[in-house]
């Protein structure tokens, strides 16, 4: 059981285009997801955190008007990279629980590429 | 407030010995903790929990830990180290939200 999927798994885009991720629990309702970014050899950075219904909490120096997150569903949350630049390619993980501070079951990530 | 110390960024075993990664932790309360292990372009794996019930914890894939409050610490062992175990692992305590220790990559030798 709990299980996280995302999708794409890569994506290459042009500079100034829009990426949409997907993260979705498929055998679990998410109240709480998360969006982390990871840079080679590096820990992980939480992005925000989505609460379903909610607007989503975005760390600090994470501009939000960015990297939008809606959490439209108890299941799915999306990430969209708007105007997305070369600086923006990462590796990027979703993660869902029950709660704030329950255990966090993470998705495969997503490989951004931006030319 | 919490943090998280791997204290060791790489760990070189041979295969069939014992594995140690440590990891320290601090936390104004009872935390919970947790090991993740997390293979090249992969998502992360949770390996273990521990939320206050019992101090040693089993996981999967052999692997346990041990939750010592005097030392402050959970360090993750196996006894015997596989090729597959060859991976980035991360410590990491939760409050509100994760935080991540920086990582230990283990490498077990053939």
């Amino acid at each position: 059981g709990a299980v996280v999927s995302q999708h794409p798994s890569w994506v290459i885009c042009k500079s100034g285009t829009s990426v949409k991720i997907e993260c979705r629990s498929l055998d679990f309702q998410a109240t709480t997801m998360f969006w982390y970014r990871q840079f080679p050899k590096q820990s992980l950075m939480l992005m925000a955190t989505s609460n379903e219904g909610s607007k989503a909490t975005y760390e600090q120096g994470v501009e939000k008007d960015k990297f939008l997150i809606n959490h439209a569903s108890l299941t799915l949350s999306t990430l969209t990279v708007t105007s997305a630049h070369p600086e923006d390619s990462s590796f990027y993980i979703c993660s869902a629980s029950s709660g704030s501070g329950d255990t966090q079951y993470f998705g495969p990530g997503t490989r951004l590429t931006v030319l | 407030a919490q943090s998280v110390t791997q204290l060791d960024s790489h760990v070189s075993v041979s295969e069939g010995t014992p594995v140690l990664l440590r990891c320290n932790y601090s936390s104004s309360y009872s935390p919970s903790l947790f090991w993740y292990v997390q293979h090249p372009n992969k998502g992360l794996q949770l390996l273990l929990k521990y939320t206050s019930a019992a101090t040693l914890v089993k996981g999967i894939n052999g692997f346990e830990a041990e939750f010592k409050k005097s030392e402050t610490s959970f360090h993750l062992t196996k006894p015997s180290a596989h090729m597959s175990d060859a991976a980035e692992y991360f410590c990491v305590v939760s409050g509100s939200k994760f935080y991540f220790g920086s990582g230990t990559k283990l490498n077990v030798k053939p």
